[in-house]
């Protein structure tokens, strides 16, 4: 089936510890994928998009996303994390052909200090 | 600059009561979207329109209903609560011109007891 896999559920860290955290999706075709972040009790807001172009896409708050085609994934990183990027990363993909924008089942990040 | 408005945020709903989930968008755009967020589920699509009178199911619209009456409205109509659609609901939209993005409500947390 096609779909958005997220392979880390939940992910606990230490401030100034690197993170990586996978995404892949198994559409074939044009896409554009975005990681969007969701603070506690908040609403869905956007990381970062790759619509084209560079595949090392730069997004807010030091984040950055890698497109590799070949492998069809597009992995959210960041040097070093924050006690405030505690968490959930949604990874999402829109086929161009179908204009619906279809989620992983998201990441939960705890960072501690 | 009011984005995208949804209300009520909570509710509380006995078993075969029936309710509107409202959403509102400022921005003039064409696309509109209903996600439910499950605890490790992601966002699951319920329904989704392309512009005024037209709708259509997403992956989960059993028990669901939608109208578009106007560019601006796309509410939400659970007919029969059941507790299944305990959930927190999320309306968003885009514009097909110019690159992708959605923008997210703050979401309605809906209990069914």
């Amino acid at each position: 089936a096609q779909s958005v896999s997220q392979h880390n559920h939940h992910v606990i860290l230490s401030e100034a510890a690197s993170l990586e955290l996978g995404c892949n999706y198994s559409y074939g075709g044009t896409v554009n994928l975005f990681w969007y972040v969701q603070y506690p009790g908040q609403h869905l807001q956007l990381l970062l998009k790759y619509f084209s172009g560079d595949p090392l896409v730069k997004g807010i708050k030091g984040f950055e996303a890698e497109f590799i085609k070949s492998k069809f994934s597009f992995n959210l990183r960041k040097p070093s994390v924050q006690w405030s990027d505690t968490a959930e990363y949604f990874c999402a993909v829109i086929r161009l052909v179908t204009d619906k924008l279809i989620f992983g089942t998201g990441t939960r990040l705890q960072v501690f200090p | 600059n009011a984005g995208v408005t949804q209300t009520p945020k909570f509710r509380i709903l006995k078993i075969g009561q029936s309710m509107t989930l409202q959403c509102t968008q400022d921005m003039n755009h064409n696309y509109m979207y209903w996600y439910r967020q499950d605890p490790g589920m992601g966002l699951k699509l319920i329904y989704y329109s392309v512009g005024a009178g037209i709708t259509d199911k997403g992956e989960v619209p059993n028990g669901y209903n939608v109208s578009r009456s106007t560019t601006e409205d796309f509410p939400l109509r659970l007919e029969l609560a059941a507790p299944s659609q305990t959930s927190v609901y999320f309306c968003a939209s885009s514009s097909r011109q110019g690159p992708y993005g959605y923008t997210f409500g703050s979401g309605t947390r809906l209990t069914v007891v």
